[in-house]
């Protein structure tokens, strides 16, 4: 497909437990970011990969929340000791360089009980 | 933490009548950008102002950009019932690695 790519599409996990939130960018796009978008809010910044580093991990809530990008293309968000407060919508977007428009998938919607 | 709020946070209109959403945010930005999510899920981009630029059309669509004041606005002419959906407002601020969301209003076409 030419969109992003997220999987699983809904995750219902329980407290404590951990889970891997999969994002597919774009073909040939360099920059990508994960935000959380909890219930009538918007979304809120994550963390912002160039190329496999990590440039920016200023918003992740605390040291439960990890993600990588190993090989420049696909990103894991991993959760740790999920708590309830960890349900929200995780939104993936990429762009072709950063700065440039930001092209969102349709989300993981995660549910902690 | 989120830029900007926007007003009205719903509004609901009749199908052909025009649809005015406001944004407003609180630091110096290099651009302004317009999204479209509907049912709480992926984000479509729409249209981006410049900081140096008033006024932007594309299609339905016109935005206008207000620095002085630290305002945008998004209407929407001739509305169709396909328009429902949560609309949100992004800043891109200089030296910042991601975008800020406004809280987004959900407005509500009615055919």
């Amino acid at each position: 497909g030419a969109g992003v790519s997220q999987t699983p599409s809904n995750k219902v996990t329980e407290k404590g437990k951990y889970v891997e939130l999969r994002c597919d960018p774009i073909s040939g796009h360099t920059a990508l970011y994960w935000y959380r978008q909890s219930l009538g809010q918007g979304p809120e910044f994550l963390i912002y990969f160039q190329g496999t580093g990590a440039a920016d991990d200023s918003g992740l809530p605390n040291d439960r929340f990890f993600a990588v990008r190993p090989e420049g293309s696909v990103s894991t968000l991993k959760i740790q000791r999920t708590e309830r407060g960890d349900s929200a919508v995780y939104l993936c977007a990429s762009s072709f360089q950063h700065k440039n428009i930001q092209y969102f998938g349709a989300g993981t919607r995660l549910s902690v009980l | 933490s989120q830029q900007g709020e926007e007003d009205p946070q719903a509004l609901s209109i009749q199908e052909g009548e025009n649809a005015t959403m406001n944004c407003s945010y609180k630091t110096s930005i290099n651009n302004l950008q317009w999204y479209r999510q509907n049912s709480g899920r992926g984000l479509v981009h729409l249209i981006l102002i410049r900081s140096n630029e008033r006024e932007k059309h594309s299609g339905r669509l016109r935005v206008t950009l207000d620095t002085s004041k630290k305002s945008s606005s998004l209407l929407i002419t001739a509305s169709r019932a396909a328009d429902t959906a949560s609309y949100f407002c992004a800043t891109d601020e200089d030296g910042a690695n991601n975008l800020f969301f406004g809280t987004g209003t959900r407005l509500t076409v009615i055919p």
